[in-house]
Formats: C-alpha cells, sequence, structure tokens
C-alpha cells in the first residue's frame, strides 16, 4: 500500500521561474493538506483540498501561490515567479476523510531558490 | 505569546533513558492532540494522537494531556538509538478539522548507544 507520494523529491529553480511541487494521495484517501517547513520553523499550514475544491486556503500566501486538486491526477502546489524566501520543504498529506482521521504525510519536496 | 511552544533541544539521552517531551499551548479551544516523529529529511510520521485530558499508552509511548495546565507531553521509555529523530507537537486548530494543525517546532532527540 503505497503512501503519499510527492515529486520531485528536490527541486531548484531561479528567482523568477515557476516551481510545481506534485502530490499523490494514498489510495482511497480524498483529502490532501499542504504544509511548508522554512529552516528553523515548524510545520505551517498553507491548503486544505478535496478533489476540484479547495475548503481552507487560509494558510496559503496571498500572491503567487496556488494549488488545485483535479479530478483526475495528483494535487499539484504551483509557486509564481519564485523568491530566496520560498526555499523551504513542501509536505504533502492526506487523509481519508476529515475530523477524525489523521494526516499521513509524504517525505516532502525540498525546493531551493537560487 | 505564541500558539504552542516546544523546547527545540537538542536533547541527548544514552540508551536505555526515558525521555520526557513537552509543549505548552495558549489556546484553551485546542481539542486534539498528537505527536509526530520525524526523521531527518523524512516526513512526519504520526506517533500519538488523544482527544481528552490524562494518558494514553502505545508501546514505549505514552502521551498526556493536561487540558488545565495546557501543557503535553510524551514519554518514551527504554529509549533505543533508532528513537533519534525530531519530535514534532501538533494541535488541532479549527475544530473538527485534524488537517489543519498547528505545529510546534519540534525537539531534536539524541539517543546514544
Amino acid at each position: 500500500n503505497a503512501g503519499v507520494m510527492q515529486n520531485p523529491r528536490h527541486l531548484v529553480r531561479r528567482r523568477g521561474q515557476e516551481a510545481r511541487l506534485r502530490c499523490s494521495p494514498m489510495k482511497g484517501h480524498s483529502h490532501v493538506y499542504w504544509y511548508r517547513q522554512l529552516p528553523e520553523e515548524g510545520l505551517k499550514f498553507m491548503v486544505y483540498l478535496q478533489k476540484e475544491n479547495i475548503i481552507d486556503e487560509s494558510g496559503m500566501p496571498k500572491e503567487r501561490f496556488s494549488a488545485e486538486f483535479p479530478k483526475e491526477g495528483p494535487s499539484i502546489l504551483r509557486i509564481q515567479q519564485v523568491v530566496r524566501g520560498d526555499s523551504a520543504a513542501y509536505f504533502c498529506a492526506s487523509s481519508p476523510r476529515d475530523g477524525n482521521s489523521p494526516l499521513h504525510f509524504g517525505n516532502g519536496t525540498r525546493l531551493t531558490v537560487t | 505569546q505564541k500558539e504552542v511552544e516546544q523546547d527545540p533541544g537538542p536533547l541527548s539521552v544514552p540508551e536505555g533513558a526515558i525521555v520526557s517531551l513537552n509543549c505548552t499551548y495558549s489556546n484553551s479551544a485546542f481539542q486534539y492532540f498528537m505527536w509526530y516523529r520525524q526523521y531527518s529529511r523524512k516526513g512526519p510520521e504520526l506517533l500519538m494522537y488523544t482527544y481528552s485530558s490524562g494518558n494514553k499508552e502505545d508501546g514505549r509511548f505514552t502521551a498526556q494531556v493536561d487540558k488545565s495546565s495546557k501543557y503535553i507531553s510524551l514519554f518514551i521509555r527504554d529509549s533505543q538509538p533508532s528513537d533519534s529523530a525530531t519530535y514534532l507537537c501538533a494541535m488541532e486548530r479549527v475544530r473538527g478539522s485534524q488537517g489543519n494543525l498547528i505545529f510546534g517546532k519540534g525537539t531534536k532527540l539524541s539517543v546514544k548507544p
């Protein structure tokens, strides 16, 4: 039973480029969450999605960041015009349903902006 | 005041020791409390989750919640070198949603053989 799959594991982008991070939830899971872990900081919630719907994006920066979870395919976290401050580990988690289900995390994508 | 405070350590103990990890929080509305373990370059792995005040035991791990003091603990008995990792406490931010969690910064634990 495959866990949460994230790719790429490492991503290097120059300032101003776009970064696309992908997440395939565990089989049977329809809820996806994105978190960001900055150096020396704890995990910070970014966004919660269900298929084709953004449920809670209270942790998303207002500009340059977007997320989607289409009916088919993985969830995508997109960062436009990256800046050095976007360098971080981005983790995706999934759960079968909200409320009483603990989150299962992937191993993250480490984004480095040069 | 931060919503969740966690001593970052690092904490170094000899193999076999009892380890105590702690977090304090300020929001009395938090209902669910979790402990995650994170190995280097890996994602967080859920160890324990509790809802009410009191103790919950799972093998060598015991989670303790004291809502009156806004204080949670994780105890590890007979610690092993394989327990060396960063331990994150997490709490539910939005009632009814375990997905929108607020995490402590993590305590780095090293168990020496």
